[in-house]
């Protein structure tokens, strides 16, 4: 069975510390594709990576990080330098093929203190 | 951004009312996704489309039916909506290759 966890309900961070969003998921295929989106207070879902199961290489992405990791089932997200507009709850996902559903873990809700 | 519109924003509705939600993408995708968004669930799928005509079920599906006469609608109804069925509904679409959704804005609905 497909199933993504991400054990941190709400975190809260000081602006400009560092903070590691996990992400672990269940799946028996070997192929699948890994996702995090990010919702900001106005409601939106925005789509920040999409990772396949053959690459396990790290993602930079400004002050965005991506750690992916087969050996534990993990795909943790980092923000360095955390700012007030990173406030939002954000989700990890699951996807084992094109047209497939999304299997999306409960979302953490992060919140950038000024 | 890709071109998916849900109506209506934000709903009211009584208890036993139907209602129907309409999700429309300009994009000519294949593949579309109702989803149901409640704190402590996160996003629950609730049908989805494969193509004209051809819907499936997902894990939350009970009370609800979907329709898509053409690529570019896929409608939810809710039959007779129950207060269970307050929450946020978010349409999703997407296209060939890798797997990847681009969401609409969601449709907010209350039933009193």
């Amino acid at each position: 069975a497909q199933k993504v966890t991400q054990a941190q309900t709400e975190i809260s961070v000081v602006e400009k510390e560092d903070v590691t969003l996990d992400c672990v998921y269940e799946t028996r295929d070997t192929t699948y594709y890994l996702f995090w989106y990010k919702q900001p207070p106005s409601g939106e879902l925005v789509f920040l990576i999409r990772r396949n199961s053959f690459d396990e290489q790290n993602e930079i992405s400004g002050r965005y990080s991506w750690n992916f990791q087969k050996s534990t089932s993990s795909f943790n997200f980092t923000i360095t330098a955390s700012q007030v507009v990173d406030s939002a709850v954000y989700f990890c996902a699951l996807s084992e093929a094109p047209g497939n559903q999304f299997y999306f873990g409960t979302g953490t809700s992060l919140t950038v203190i000024p | 951004d890709a071109g998916i519109t849900q109506s209506p924003r934000h709903k009211v509705t009584e208890t036993g009312t139907p209602v129907t939600l309409r999700c429309h993408q300009t994009e000519n995708h294949r593949y579309m996704y109702w989803y149901r968004q409640d704190p402590g669930h996160g996003l629950r799928l609730i049908h989805y489309s494969y193509g004209v005509k051809d819907t499936d079920k997902g894990e939350v599906s009970d009370g609800y039916s979907v329709s898509r006469s053409k690529t570019e609608d896929f409608l939810l109804t809710l039959e007779s909506a129950t207060s269970s069925q307050t929450s946020v509904y978010f349409c999703a679409i997407s296209g060939p290759g890798p797997p990847g959704y681009t969401f609409g804005s969601g449709t907010r609905l209350t039933v009193v």
